[in-house]
């Protein structure tokens, strides 16, 4: 049963990267990390997935450390539509599995 | 990957009644599930829609209050039943292939209870 623990806010400025580090201690095997964004009044939308060391997209990296018990999605030079609520979410879709989303973190870009 | 698409997109109803939200994906999936959020919080996971047998449902949730159907690979609907203040909030559908697959939300249903 993975639990997530995320910053509850983060600022940065345009132009910046961006990481936001998610903690999940109790990752099982076959649990896989992923990352979404929402905007108020949208649905949560898909931004990066992995199991474990990197993964880049052409919106973000994601960073799995051999333990898997952390991990950190990096957004490179966010601008201000970048503003929105990042859940990370660990999951497996098996019938063991539970799906639980973290609290989210609510990021702010300034100009 | 799959679209998703809720309706209605927002109601406001009695107390009493019940509701009945639909989603359609663009594709067959081999998973859809329904999630609730309260106005700046995070997601929870109400059930799983099972094609062809009764929902899953979370901790905390019941089949008399929340009925779920699932007819075919593509469609599945939510009742929000004999509703109470309590119940306004967000309804999201999601679907996925499971095996690993990410899901794809839709733009959920924001409900208010008079």
């Amino acid at each position: 049963l993975a639990k997530t623990t995320q910053p509850i806010s983060m600022d940065s400025y345009e132009g910046q990267e961006v990481n936001i580090t998610c903690s999940h201690n109790n990752i099982a095997t076959n649990d896989y990390i992923t990352w979404y964004q929402q905007f108020p009044s949208q649905g949560p939308r898909f931004i990066i997935q992995g199991y474990k060391t990197k993964v880049t997209n052409e919106v973000a990296s994601l960073f799995i450390p051999a333990d898997r018990k952390s991990s950190t999605l990096s957004l490179p030079r966010v601008s201000l539509s970048d503003t929105a609520v990042y859940y990370c979410l660990v999951a497996s879709y098996s019938s063991a599995s539970k799906i639980i989303f973290g609290s989210g973190t609510r990021l702010s870009i300034r100009p | 990957s799959a679209v998703i698409s809720q309706k209605p997109s927002r109601d406001i109803c009695q107390r009493g009644t019940s509701l009945t939200i639909q989603c359609q994906v663009d594709s067959q999936v081999t998973m859809m599930f329904w999630y609730r959020q309260q106005p700046g919080q995070s997601l929870t996971l109400i059930a799983t829609a099972n094609q062809g047998s009764e929902a899953t449902y979370e901790s905390g949730f019941v089949i008399d209050k929340f009925p779920i159907s699932r007819p075919n690979l593509t469609f599945s609907t939510l009742t929000v039943s004999n509703m109470s203040p309590e119940d306004s909030s967000i309804y999201l559908c999601s679907a996925g292939q499971g095996q690993n697959q990410p899901q794809h939300f839709g733009d959920g249903t924001r409900l208010s209870i008079l």
